[in-house]
């Protein structure tokens, strides 16, 4: 089975510009979170989706939303760009969420300018 | 406030050697556990993981964990390391009412030498 891919893996934006990630779940997984996880904060909660909807949120600005689809792909958009928001972004799927086990991606390594 | 605690940023074993990562939580539910490894330019690989039961977990790759509710802890070991369990590695802490949302320690680096 493959495991969970993110697109892009690396990104380079500037200040003030917007930027979409993409994950793409195991097939069968209907829950997606995303994390951000930075040097200094460490591996935080953003969001997780189910079935098209936000069922989780965590404490971020609400310059960080996403959606999921209804084939479970999620994107998660990050606008107006902060030199604060440049981080390795991590995306995680699982069955149904709750506390089934997490398989996280990659990544996708965002630099802000 | 609820927060995971690894005391120990970086760690140096010696190829063989026993290890044991430190982990720390305090959190206001009953609390499911997790240990993380990440390798460079990788994401994160669970472990093992506590939800009730028998306090000592097995996991992948020879690691095993204890669960001591009266310290709160939540050390994960190995009795012999191998060079390639050089990774950073995380502690984290859920529960039933927050759904997938983890919270994170943040990490502890493994460096094994020969």
């Amino acid at each position: 089975k493959a495991g969970v891919t993110q697109t892009p893996r690396y990104l380079i934006k500037t200040r003030g510009q917007q930027v979409t990630l993409s994950c793409s779940p195991i097939s069968g997984h209907r829950s997606v979170s995303w994390y951000q996880q930075t040097p200094g904060q460490g591996l935080q909660f953003l969001f997780e989706y189910f079935s098209e909807t936000q069922r989780n949120k965590g404490n971020f600005p609400g310059r960080f939303s996403g959606r999921q689809f209804s084939n479970s792909r999620s994107e998660m958009n990050v606008s107006t760009l902060e030199l604060g928001d440049s981080a390795l972004y991590l995306c995680a799927s699982s069955l149904a969420g709750d506390t089934d086990t997490q398989y996280f991606g990659p990544g996708t390594r965002l630099t802000v300018l | 406030a609820q927060s995971v605690t690894q005391p120990d940023i970086h760690i140096t074993v010696s190829e063989g050697a026993s290890l044991e990562l430190r982990c720390n939580y305090s959190y206001g539910a009953t609390p499911y556990l997790f240990w993380y490894v990440q390798s460079p330019g990788q994401g994160l690989q669970l472990l093992l993981k506590y939800f009730s039961g028998d306090t000592l977990v097995q996991g992948i790759k020879g690691f095993e964990a204890e669960f001591k509710r009266s310290q709160s802890s939540f050390n994960l070991r190995k009795p012999s390391v191998h060079w390639s369990d050089a990774a950073e590695y995380f502690c984290a802490v859920g529960a039933r009412q927050a759904g997938t949302a983890l919270i994170f320690g943040k990490g502890t680096t493994l460096s094994v030498s020969s």
